[in-house]
């Protein structure tokens, strides 16, 4: 079954530093990459998705992902956090396989300290 | 409306009640989705509706879950005789299309059993 990885759970960063979250998934087929992000108390919103194209994407608050085929990674980044970033951000996948339903990560926990 | 509406925010019920969660999707929007997040189990599919086309319930966890989707927008997700593993927020989510458009959530149901 297809799955996807997030390797950090919990990333604590002071404000101003930069950020890079993994995300691997296992299918090999065409993908629909996504990540969210669920701030406290809100619901989970679109941060940016890959669907074809350039494979640098880049989304709402700065941030943006490089999908890398060969290595099966869709990582998100963001040069210079605040923390107003601080939230639960999460990897996702739709696939040709399976079209409708995205698959989840477990999500990442990042704490920017002021 | 603007966004996914779902409703109750909250809800609180006994051991062996059944409880029903309203999702009101994206106006526009034909494909509608229900997910489950809870700790331990992060977020997972449970049901996907397209149009008039039969649902594809691959997600549910067992027969005590079922869906419906009336009309090809309001949907509702009924819980028969809920068990405390059933404690967790429950999402929906629509779409423009399924495979080529991103999933918008809504705030979700949080959803526990004493």
């Amino acid at each position: 079954a297809q799955s996807v990885s997030q390797h950090n759970h919990h990333v604590i960063l002071s404000e101003a530093a930069s950020l890079e979250l993994g995300c691997n998934y296992s299918y090999g087929g065409t993908v629909n990459l996504f990540w969210y992000v669920q701030y406290p108390g809100q619901h989970l919103q679109l941060l940016l998705k890959y669907f074809s194209g350039d494979p640098l994407v880049k989304g709402i608050k700065g941030f943006e992902a490089e999908f890398i085929k060969s290595k099966f990674s869709f990582n998100l980044r963001k040069p210079s956090v605040q923390w107003s970033d601080t939230a639960e951000y999460f990897c996702a996948v739709t696939h040709s396989g399976s079209a409708r339903q995205l698959t989840f990560g477990s999500g990442t926990q990042l704490t920017v300290l002021p | 409306g603007a966004g996914v509406s779902q409703s109750p925010s909250n809800k609180v019920t006994e051991k062996g009640k059944d409880v029903e969660l309203r999702c009101d999707p994206i106006s526009g929007h034909t494909a509608l989705y229900w997910y489950r997040q809870s700790l331990g189990q992060g977020l997972e599919f449970l049901i996907y509706f397209q149009g008039n086309s039969a649902p594809d319930k691959s997600g549910l966890p067992s027969d005590r879950f079922s869906a419906e989707r009336t009309g090809g927008s309001v949907s509702t997700l009924t819980i028969q005789r809920t068990q405390q593993e059933d404690s967790a927020v429950y999402l929906c989510a629509s779409s423009a299309r399924d495979w080529n458009q991103p999933q918008h959530f809504g705030d979700g149901t949080r959803l526990s059993i004493l």
